[in-house]
């Protein structure tokens, strides 16, 4: 069954809206969980990585003040994209991985689908 | 040069055929390699995991890495409809980071 488990699967909203995605582990405790971005026909591109009670760690080109990630316990992280515009439609999908395998490997969730209007 | 290359095909075979998938990389420090099957409008599922360079086999699914080649392979054997999908390689350099994702080899198999 399922590690890892991802809510909403698919959002359509208002240009201007915010929207929180969340990322649960389900049997495991995920002191590092990923967040990622897939567009159509194109490979996963990591966006940042949560540590639990810490900042998130962002890439390159990703805007943290956007994409505002909150990883407050061993089994949540949240990624919220605030002020989304329909250029943030995407597909978004975290990983997980458990901290007595040195987070590998790692399990996915069954992404959100993010579409603005 | 992207790190990680895959060819996205799409990869067409009949049921009961040998599929072979590759990725080639650029840099020698990857040390953990994956395979993902990723279903339509769904996330990456793991299929196989390997540590540095050999084999592992599960069930129908071989995985092979050649660290002197830069070059990781999976095989399907006897390939079912139901492996249509999108085959994802991964790769990281040390364990607890993220991955690098090559494009997907899109696979159909007809009954």
């Amino acid at each position: 069954g399922a590690v890892v488990s991802q809510h909403p699967s698919w959002v359509i909203c208002k240009s201007g809206t915010s929207v929180k995605i969340e990322c649960r582990s389900l049997d495991f405790q995920a002191t590092t969980m990923f967040w990622y971005r897939q567009f159509p026909k194109q490979s996963l591109m990591l966006m940042a990585t949560s540590n639990e009670g810490s900042k998130a760690t962002y890439e390159q080109g990703v805007e943290k003040d956007k994409f505002l990630i909150n990883h407050a316990s061993l089994t949540l992280s949240t990624l919220t994209v605030t002020s989304a515009h329909p250029e943030d439609s995407s597909f978004y999908i975290c990983s997980a991985g458990t901290a007595r395998n040195n987070n590998q490997p790692q399990h996915f969730g069954d992404g959100t689908r993010l579409s603005i209007l | 040069q992207k790190e990680v290359e895959q060819d996205p095909g799409p990869l067409s075979v009949p049921e009961g055929a040998i599929v072979s998938l590759n990725c080639t990389y650029s840099n020698s420090a990857f040390q953990y390699f994956m395979w993902y099957r990723q279903y339509s409008r769904k996330g990456p599922e793991l299929l196989m995991y390997t540590y540095s360079s050999g084999n592992k086999e599960d069930g129908r699914f071989t995985a092979q890495v050649d660290k002197s080649s830069k070059y990781i392979s999976l095989f399907i054997r006897d390939s079912q409809p139901s492996d249509s999908a999108t085959y994802l390689c991964a790769m990281s350099y040390q364990a607890g980071t993220a991955l690098i994702f090559g494009k997907g080899t899109t696979l159909s198999v007809s009954s």
